[in-house]
């Protein structure tokens, strides 16, 4: 039962451009989202969060939107850069026990931003 | 300030052979997440600590697996015996004590003959 999905395992952009990465939930109990980026042969890196009490999260080049009726969030990256490629992960939060956080991740968008 | 520090960072060995990985989260960080991430797929939680204890062990294959966190600090998770399945990176990731973010580890990337 795949709780966070990632519909797009790929995804091409020009330099410059706008890259839009989506992520679909099914569980409401989740009330915090997390993009993460990974490089090859690197863990994972923490990129921006969102509270499920926004509908948007601004840093930098980098925004997130939650469409919580929809069960939807989406990461923006503009302009995207080469530097930008790697594989995007979404996950989402929510407490487990006492105040205990727990994550679950998607399969992840590998992102390739093209010179 | 220091990341998560994981070790080996690449391990070979044979099925039904027995292996172990160290984590030693960031300073003073007190939930600590060991994760499998099998390639093409995302990071699947094994077990999470809170200083010394189990909050859940839930996805941990336990015939197989274990793994522990002796003085709230560093961690040792053990696979023993080895399947061609658990051929995978294991992540490792803290956050403080009610944290909403997990800094992760570089993985330790498993291969299983």
């Amino acid at each position: 039962d795949q709780q966070v999905k990632q519909n797009s395992p790929s995804l091409s952009v020009q330099e410059g451009r706008i890259s839009i990465l989506n992520c679909d939930y099914t569980n409401s109990m989740f009330d915090y989202f997390l993009w993460y980026k990974k490089y090859p042969a690197e863990g994972p890196t923490f990129l921006i969060s969102i509270s499920s009490i926004k509908d948007k999260n601004e840093d930098g080049r980098f925004t997130v939107f939650l469409n919580k009726s929809a069960k939807h969030l989406s990461l923006h990256i503009v302009p995207s850069q080469p530097g930008d490629s790697a594989v995007y992960f979404c996950a989402a939060g929510r407490i487990s026990s006492g105040s205990a956080r727990q994550l679950t991740f998607g399969s992840g968008t590998q992102l390739t931003v093209l010179p | 300030e220091a990341g998560v520090a994981q070790s080996p960072r690449y391990k070979i060995i044979e099925k039904r052979q027995s292996v172990a990985f160290w984590c030693n989260p960031i300073s003073g960080h007190a939930t600590l997440y060991w994760y499998q991430q099998i390639l093409g797929q995302g990071p699947k939680l094994l077990i999470q600590f809170q200083n010394n204890g189990v909050v859940d062990d839930s996805q941990l294959p336990k015939d197989r697996f274990s793994a522990e966190r002796l003085k709230g600090v560093d961690s040792t998770l053990k696979i023993q015996p080895a399947k061609l399945e658990d051929s995978a990176v294991y992540l490792c990731a803290s956050s403080p004590s009610g944290g909403d973010t997990q800094y992760f580890g570089p993985g330790t990337r498993l291969t299983v003959l």
